[in-house]
């Protein structure tokens, strides 16, 4: 199993610019969410997903959509790329039902740098 | 509102020491305390959990003290490494609450030093 792979791994946007970051997961998870972390901040949830076709808010949602079509991808759109963008950003999933695991498993990250 | 603090925001400690890192928590219906460890460039990965039946919980040098009653857990680490020098995260998960996504203290930088 290859578990949670981000693409990119880095990126650089100019303010105004859209983009998605791509997600993906090969562990038949239901559970899937987008963390941002900036230093001092921890980790703060951006948006999550319960299962294919249901998504909701988490913590700092404001400049990004998602969607989850399928199980295994989770993508998340920046729809005007702001400086206050300008972060690490985690995908993580867990599985749920009788294959519930209590752990997130986290992809490796996308560097994101908003000029 | 931060439901879970976590505390220090950084430590230094020399090899051999035992760091610990608290963490408190405000609601009473989480009911699984992870610790993630997160290395520089990498994301997260699960190092050690607990559940409030037991009061601790070893996994080699890992050490989690539960408090129930004072809505507290802490990592401690026995002779610790440079190896050990990363990025710790404490978490509580509600699983009632039908997401379980958990809650993640902001963090503590722990460097060894050799």
């Amino acid at each position: 199993n290859a578990g949670v792979t981000q693409t990119p791994k880095f990126q650089v946007l100019k303010t105004g610019q859209s983009m998605t970051l791509q997600c993906a997961q090969d562990m038949n998870h239901e559970y899937m969410s987008w963390y941002r972390q900036d230093p001092g901040m921890g980790l703060r949830l951006i948006h999550y997903s319960v299962g294919a076709g249901i998504t909701d808010q988490g913590e700092v949602p404001n400049g990004y959509n998602v969607s989850r079509s399928t199980t295994e991808d989770f993508p998340l759109r920046l729809l005007s790329a702001a400086p206050s963008q300008t972060s690490v950003y985690f995908c993580a999933s867990s599985g749920a039902g009788w294959k519930r695991t209590d752990t997130q498993y986290f992809g490796p990250g996308t560097r994101l740098t908003v000029l | 509102q931060q439901q879970v603090k976590q505390s220090p925001q950084s430590l230094i400690v020399q090899k051999g020491g035992i760091p610990i890192i608290n963490c408190a928590y405000e609601n009473t219906a989480f009911d699984y305390f992870p610790w993630y460890q997160q290395f520089p460039g990498k994301g997260p990965a699960l190092l050690i959990a607990i559940r409030p039946d037991v009061s601790e919980k070893k996994e080699g040098r890992f050490t989690i003290s539960f408090n129930k009653s004072a809505k507290q857990f802490s990592l401690h680490i026995m002779d610790s490494q440079p190896g050990d020098s990363a990025t710790y995260f404490c978490a509580a998960t509600e699983s009632s609450g039908g997401s379980y996504i958990p809650t993640f203290g902001r963090g503590t930088s722990l460097i060894v030093h050799p």
